[in-house]
C-alpha cells in the first residue's frame, strides 16, 4: 500500500519560513495536498494540486511536489500556524493520509 | 456554503456495530463532481481515510478497514452513512465526513467523538 512520511515536528521563528515535508514513492507524479488541524478543530484544506490555495487561505502558504517529496511552505510564519499539518495523496482510488507534522512557532 | 454534520450514538459496545449519519446542507449528494467519504483520528494521534462513497452506489475503502466497512448514500435525504462492524477499543476515534474531491476533501464536518467501550 502505499505511504506518505512527514516529520514528526518542526520547529520556527515567527516571522521566519517554515518548510514542511512529505515523502512518497513518485510522490510528484500524483497531486499532493496540505492541510491545517488546530487542537480541537477540523482539518482545513490549505493547499490542492499541489500548489493551489483555496479561497481564504493566506499567500503565505504555498506547495510544490516533485520527484519523491511535496513540500509546504509558510512564509513569515506567524503564531497562529502553530499546528499539525497533514499532506494527502491519491492512489488507485484509495486516499493517504501522512501521519502529520507538529509545527512550533517560538 | 457546505455544511456536514455527524451525528450518531458517541459510545459503541465492542464487538457491536458503529453506525453514523453524515448530514448534508447547501449542496447535493447528487452532484456528479464528488464522493462524500470518511476520515477518522484515533485520541492524540493522525488522520486515517476509512472510505468514500459516490451517489452512482460506487464505494472505496481503505485496505485495512474493508472487511468491517459499509459506505452508503440516501441522496433522497441528502445523507450519507457509515457502518463499522465488530470494533474494537482501537475504533475508539473523532469520526469526521466530508466532501470527497478524490485529491481532497475540501469541507469537513465538525467530527462525532466516538468510544468503544463496555
Amino acid at each position: 500500500s502505499y505511504e506518505l512520511t512527514q516529520p514528526p515536528s518542526v520547529s520556527v521563528s515567527p516571522g521566519q519560513t517554515a518548510s514542511i515535508t512529505c515523502s512518497g514513492d513518485k510522490l510528484g507524479d500524483r497531486y499532493a495536498c496540505w492541510y491545517q488541524q488546530k487542537p480541537g478543530q477540523s482539518p482545513v484544506l490549505v493547499i490542492y494540486q499541489d500548489t493551489k490555495r483555496p479561497s481564504g487561505i493566506p499567500e503565505r502558504f504555498s506547495g510544490s511536489n516533485s520527484g519523491n517529496t511535496a513540500t509546504l511552505t509558510i512564509s513569515g510564519t506567524q503564531t497562529m500556524d502553530e499546528a499539525d499539518y497533514y499532506c494527502q495523496a491519491w492512489d488507485s482510488s484509495t486516499r493517504v493520509f501522512g501521519g502529520g507534522t507538529k509545527l512550533t512557532v517560538l | 456554503q457546505l455544511q456536514l454534520q455527524e451525528s450518531g450514538p458517541g459510545l459503541v459496545k465492542p464487538s457491536e456495530t458503529l453506525s453514523l449519519t453524515c448530514t448534508v446542507s447547501g449542496g447535493s449528494l447528487s452532484n456528479s463532481l464528488y464522493f462524500w467519504g470518511w476520515i477518522r483520528q484515533p485520541p492524540g494521534k493522525g488522520l486515517e481515510w476509512i472510505g468514500s462513497g459516490y451517489y452512482s452506489g460506487s464505494t472505496y475503502y481503505n485496505p485495512s478497514l474493508k472487511s468491517r466497512v459499509t459506505i452508503s448514500l440516501d441522496t433522497s435525504k441528502n445523507q450519507f452513512s457509515l457502518k463499522l462492524s465488530s470494533v474494537t477499543a482501537a475504533d475508539t476515534a473523532v469520526y469526521y465526513c466530508a466532501r470527497d474531491q478524490e485529491e481532497n476533501f475540501d469541507y469537513w464536518g465538525q467530527g462525532t467523538l466516538v468510544t468503544v467501550s463496555s
